[in-house]
């Protein structure tokens, strides 16, 4: 098992320019999220998706946006990048439907750095 | 509302020392809580969680944590540190009763191993 992959591993933009960011899980995973990482912050959740065909904003989803392709992926797209969203971006996966309890681990991929000049 | 405050943004050890990385929680109802370590420039991967079981959880590599409601805590600690312990460390807590799968995550608290 490949776990989560995400792809690309980095990432340099320009201002305005759109991008996407895959995500893929092999773990046959309910849930899937989109997150990002800030120096001197923890990650904060920009997207969920709880199951496939449903999407939920997380706590920063002003810029982005989602798409649950099917059960294995959950792509995030800037569609006009700005220098504000120069971030590691964790996709992460866990087994939980909703409305199970919420001791269910999240399991990480290996992060995409974007930096947008 | 749930959170988490690390205490610490940054702790140093010698090689052989104990470790004790400090975590604090708020929750509006009994939490899940979760302590993940990120090196670097890699994902992070899960130490060990409290699932409202045993207080004394055990993890990976010689880590175990220990709930204390009454203090609201969930220090992490190992007995003696290892020089690939050095990393980041994420303390996280996940409301059973939020009906989202969401984590909130702490700051983070980089330990820094000596030899």
């Amino acid at each position: 098992n490949a776990g989560v992959t995400q792809t690309p591993k980095f990432q340099v933009l320009k201002t305005g320019q759109s991008m996407t960011l895959q995500c893929a899980q092999d773990m046959n995973h309910n849930s899937m999220y989109w997150y990002r990482q800030d120096p001197g912050m923890g990650l904060r959740l920009i997207y969920y998706s709880a199951s496939e065909g449903t999407t939920d904003k997380g706590e920063v989803p002003n810029g982005y946006n989602v798409s649950r392709l099917n059960k294995r992926e959950f792509s995030l797209r800037l569609e006009s990048a700005a220098p504000s969203q120069t971030s590691v971006y964790f996709c992460a996966s866990s087994e939980a439907l909703l409305g199970a309890g919420g001791a269910d681990t999240q399991y990480f991929g290996p992060g995409t750095r974007l930096t947008v000049l | 509302a749930q959170s988490v405050t690390q205490l610490d943004s940054h702790v140093s050890v010698s090689e052989g020392t104990p470790v004790l990385l400090r975590c604090n929680y708020s929750s509006s109802y009994s939490p899940s809580l979760f302590w993940y370590v990120q090196h670097p420039n890699k994902g992070l991967q899960l130490l060990l969680k409290y699932t409202s079981a045993a207080t004394l959880v055990k993890g990976i590599n010689g880590f175990e944590a220990e709930f204390k409601k009454s203090e609201t805590s969930f220090h992490l600690t190992k007995p003696s540190a290892h020089m690939s312990d050095a990393a980041e460390y994420f303390c996280v807590v996940r409301g059973v009763n939020t009906g989202r799968r969401a984590l909130t995550f702490g700051s983070g608290t980089r330990l820094q191993v000596q030899p």
